[in-house]
């Protein structure tokens, strides 16, 4: 059971806007940071959004972050079918000692 | 730009040690500045931390782990290594290296990665 909750799966058509749901708790999201991350099928997970909103370079501006309290989401607008991916997020968690904690990940298909 | 790539056995046998090493090309791992890590994904599922260690020789590991990992750098080669211990087929996974960047500012941390090595199977079985 993952310590941040996201939905096991998301849908949508090409140009269309989905969002992904990511749950966490007060020492985590509601504390520090989200990032998102993203794996295409056979992959490793390639940073996607970091500190909440912010896009490295090179990922376009389609992909969107955003935060409040203990929740974050993340938006894909003007789907593409090559968005088709496993979508995580993560946030550095304060309890214990402090760790990284990663949602379930979302799978999302382009219709 | 910095790459990253794992390497060791793909098949352990439970309660022994599993080894992997991460070579890291295009940057030096004791420049500074980024914590080199380990995360690993049980087939079919999400991903999980198991830890990370600084150049200097400090380190954070998930609680869920701390009692069966080390990580340990090898400067002269680039590398840095994981070992977990005592292994069961619950560590049946896939392993991935990779460069993790820390940011604290006022109450709140940061810790992620980026970029990460493609990964490699480790099955755990007798």
């Amino acid at each position: 059971q993952s310590v941040l909750t996201q939905p096991p799966s998301a849908s949508g058509t090409p140009g269309q806007r989905v969002t992904i749901s990511c749950s966490g708790s007060s020492s985590n999201i509601g504390s520090n940071y989200v990032y998102w991350y993203q794996q295409l099928p056979g992959t490793a997970p390639k940073l996607l959004i970091f500190r909440n909103n912010q896009r490295p370079s090179g990922v376009p501006d389609r992909f969107s972050g955003s935060k409040s309290d203990t929740s974050a989401s993340l938006a894909i607008s003007g789907l593409r079918p090559e968005d088709e991916a496993d979508y995580y997020c993560a946030a550095w968690d304060d309890s214990l000692s402090g760790f990284v904690v990663f949602g379930g990940g979302t799978k999302l298909t382009v219709l | 730009q910095v790459q990253l790539q794992e390497s060791g056995p793909g098949l352990v046998r439970p309660s022994q040690t599993l080894s992997l090493t991460c070579t890291v090309s295009g940057g030096s791992i004791s420049s500074g500045g980024y914590y080199w890590s380990w995360i690993r994904q049980h087939p079919g599922k999400g991903l999980e931390w198991i830890g990370s260690i600084y150049y200097s020789g400090s380190s954070y590991y998930n609680p869920s782990l701390k009692s069966r990992v080390t990580i340990s750098l090898d400067t002269s080669k680039n590398q840095f290594s994981l070992k977990l211990s005592s292994v069961t087929a619950a560590d049946t996974a896939v392993y991935y290296c990779a460069r993790g960047h820390r940011f604290v500012t006022g109450t709140a941390t940061s810790h992620w990665f980026d970029p990460w090595g493609q990964g490699t199977l480790v099955t755990v079985s007798s």
